[in-house]
């Protein structure tokens, strides 16, 4: 398995509050990840990062912001959560070079927000 | 990315080969072929890629047309936890491209 955590697994939130999420990888691998899933949208790109301090955006980016400090730790912040948001979120990470380009993902953070 | 097309679902027995069909055909001379799987509630697990060979590893092989226009991935003993939604993904090179998944198609293995 690829060295991949997401902190927390599972979350209840209320409407409105902060929530942020983590991902940890042990792989020194330079682009990480964030996509969420939902039923009948299968899973989509929130953000990207391919580097420290470099991230952009994926399809569904409005109402989420990530920031990336240093290279094994990419974090998700809902700065007021929806109802909308409740969703599987699923990090992962790709070493990015053509040897090293798969993406592997991690287990998932289940956020339901009330 | 260049889109794919698969079956929304389909069965096989336990123990037999299951071929899993996938159809690509405006893919570019610089996209890959990539197969994930997801059981459900875990993310999606990467089994095989390739270009225009045909590739095997410990999980299944990956057979793609010579005009590359289709691919099959075949497991070839499947097990009751091969159950799963596979997606077959087109994704070019480049470390910017990412990976677009359709709806995948549900392989269910019957006892």
């Amino acid at each position: 398995d690829a060295g991949i955590t997401q902190s927390p697994r599972h979350k209840v939130t209320e409407t409105g509050t902060p929530v942020t999420l983590r991902c940890h990888q042990t792989e020194n691998h330079r682009y990480m990840y964030w996509y969420r899933q939902d039923p009948g949208h299968g899973l989509r790109l929130i953000h990207y990062s391919y580097g420290v301090k470099d991230t952009d955006k994926g399809e569904v980016s409005d109402g989420y912001s990530v920031s990336r400090s240093k290279t094994e730790d990419f974090l998700l912040t809902l700065e007021s959560a929806t109802s909308s948001q409740t969703s599987v979120y699923f990090c992962a990470i790709s070493g990015g070079d053509l040897s090293g380009n798969t993406i592997y993902f991690g287990e998932g953070s289940w956020l339901t927000v009330v | 990315d260049a889109k794919t097309t698969q079956p929304t679902s389909m069965d096989c027995a336990e123990g037999r080969a299951a071929n899993l069909p996938c159809n690509h055909s405006t893919i570019s001379g610089n996209e890959y072929v990539y197969w994930y799987r997801q059981i459900h509630s875990q993310g999606p697990q990467y089994i095989i890629h390739g270009l225009k060979n045909n590739e095997t590893n410990e999980m299944a092989s990956l057979i793609i047309t010579e005009d590359r226009k289709s691919s099959t991935l075949i497991l070839p003993h499947a097990t009751l936890r091969d159950t799963a939604v596979y997606y077959c993904i087109v994704r070019a090179t480049g470390a910017n491209s990412k990976l677009t998944f359709g709806k995948g198609i549900t392989l269910s293995v019957r006892p």
